[in-house]
């Protein structure tokens, strides 16, 4: 089947503009994740959703950021007023529930914020 | 705060040598353990994982032995093969929430 997919592959923006990932999980994943990894920082958690709920935003880096979720399925993070330090590989994941399911990640969207 | 320490790559070794990639952790309670990998031009994947203390898990040969008295799960595989050349990643859960709290990643390249 389907695994999980993300859109863009590639963003280039310019410092200041709005952006919006999405992210599509794998049928049936009640559970979705967003990760951004950086060479400077590595592989950090972003925020995690149960269903269309957020329990944990606390890897979100500002206020500049935010997620939403819709009919359990498709994610969107939106990055307002883009900066430098923003520019990432942006991975999201889903699983079968939250715990110690496995996590299937998908291929990424690379920003690049100039 | 909860966090995971890898030794640092890159790590290069000859096909058919013996692997070792360290990986300590700081947790409260009682986390899951996992390692991920990231082969060249493709996405993570779960390679192992261990839900309680002194369970081992296993995959592709690898493995790797929870430790609680170490807070240690160490990656280990006796004879490494060129296509096991990745970034392996060790992590943690420790809310049972599948927020995983990774470790900076470990390259290996094997040469043949």
């Amino acid at each position: 089947g389907a695994g999980v997919s993300q859109s863009p592959s590639n963003k280039v923006t310019e410092k200041g503009k709005d952006v919006e990932l999405r992210c599509d999980p794998i049928s049936g994943h009640t559970a979705l994740y967003w990760y951004r990894q950086s060479l400077g920082q590595g592989l950090e958690f972003l925020i995690y959703f149960q269903g269309n709920s957020a329990p944990d935003k606390s890897g979100l880096p500002s206020d500049r950021f935010s997620a939403e979720r819709t009919g359990g399925s498709v994610s969107t993070l939106t990055i307002q007023r883009t900066q430098q330090e923003d520019s990432a590989v942006y991975l999201c994941a889903s699983s079968y529930g939250t715990g110690s399911y496995e996590q299937y990640f998908g291929p990424g969207t690379r920003l690049t914020v100039t | 705060g909860n966090s995971v320490t890898q030794m640092e790559g890159p790590v290069t070794l000859s096909e058919e040598a013996f692997l070792t990639i360290n990986c300590t952790y700081t947790a409260t309670g009682y986390p899951s353990l996992f390692w991920y990998v990231q082969y060249p031009g493709e996405g993570l994947q779960l390679l192992l994982k261990a839900t309680k203390a002194d369970d081992k898990g296993s995959n592709k040969g690898f493995e790797a032995t929870y430790r609680k008295e170490t807070t240690s799960f160490h990656l280990e595989k006796g004879s490494v093969q060129v296509s096991d050349s990745a970034v392996y990643f060790c992590a943690l859960d420790s809310g049972n929430t599948g927020k995983l709290i990774f470790g900076q990643g470990t390259t290996l390249q094997v040469k043949p």
